[in-house]
């Protein structure tokens, strides 16, 4: 059964900093890797979206890492803002089409001070 | 397009009492899905359905939810009756799965509270 990890629970860092939030996966069978974000009371927004046959991908000051047969994923943030506090959720898709259901990680909360 | 839309935003009722949620998913998508959010648990799959028809309903907690989705613009979640530990954020997502990506959409989900 797949069970996804995210390490740390809760981060604070101050403005500027750049940062790194883990996920990892116990299956390495997976078809792609999503990381979402999750403000406060409102739904979830898809940041990235990583195939298995890729490597990373990257958008603005986000960029996500995807290392399939160890069962890990890392999304780097860059130069962090105040506006970047949010809760980030990974999720793995086991197999294409319809049948691939979203596992996702409990989540990081990200807090970044002025 | 104005995204998943959920209704209520925020739903309270007394323990016994049936709940429903609707959800509406982005015009000319053809999955819905809908999930559950509990700080225990998580966010989980309840159900899931393509082209209206269920396809995965394996993590529906119990006989008291059920589902439907009765055309392409409408689903709805139902619990009778409900109980106060299914007190949680409900989510309802829509993609289209003919794309090699397959992005979920979320709506804003609801908030339940039975008392």
């Amino acid at each position: 059964k797949q069970e996804v990890t995210q390490i740390p629970a809760a981060l604070s860092v101050p403005e500027g900093e750049n940062l790194v939030l883990n996920c990892s996966f116990t299956d390495s069978a997976i078809y792609n890797l999503q990381w979402f974000r999750q403000d406060p009371g409102k739904g979830l927004t898809s940041l990235l979206l990583i195939q298995s046959s890729q490597r990373e991908q990257t958008s603005g000051r986000l960029n996500a890492s995807l290392d399939k047969s160890s069962g890990r994923s890392t999304l780097y943030i860059a130069a962090s803002q105040p506006g970047d506090s949010a809760t980030y959720l990974c999720a793995v898709r086991a197999r294409a089409g319809n049948t691939g259901k979203l596992i996702f990680g409990q989540g990081t909360t990200l807090q970044v001070k002025p | 397009d104005a995204g998943v839309i959920q209704s209520p935003r925020h739903e309270v009722t007394e323990m016994g009492q049936e709940v429903t949620l609707r959800c509406k998913p982005i015009s000319g998508h053809n999955s819905l899905f809908w999930y559950r959010q509990t700080m225990m648990r998580g966010l989980e799959l309840l159900i899931y359905f393509n082209n209206n028809v269920p396809i995965d309903d394996s993590g529906m907690p119990e006989d008291r939810f059920s589902a439907k989705m009765p055309n392409a613009s409408f689903s709805t979640l139902k619990i009778q009756p409900s109980e106060p530990r299914d007190s949680a954020v409900y989510f309802c997502a829509s993609s289209l799965t003919s794309g090699a990506k397959n992005i979920q959409y979320f709506g804003a989900g609801t908030r339940l509270s039975v008392l």
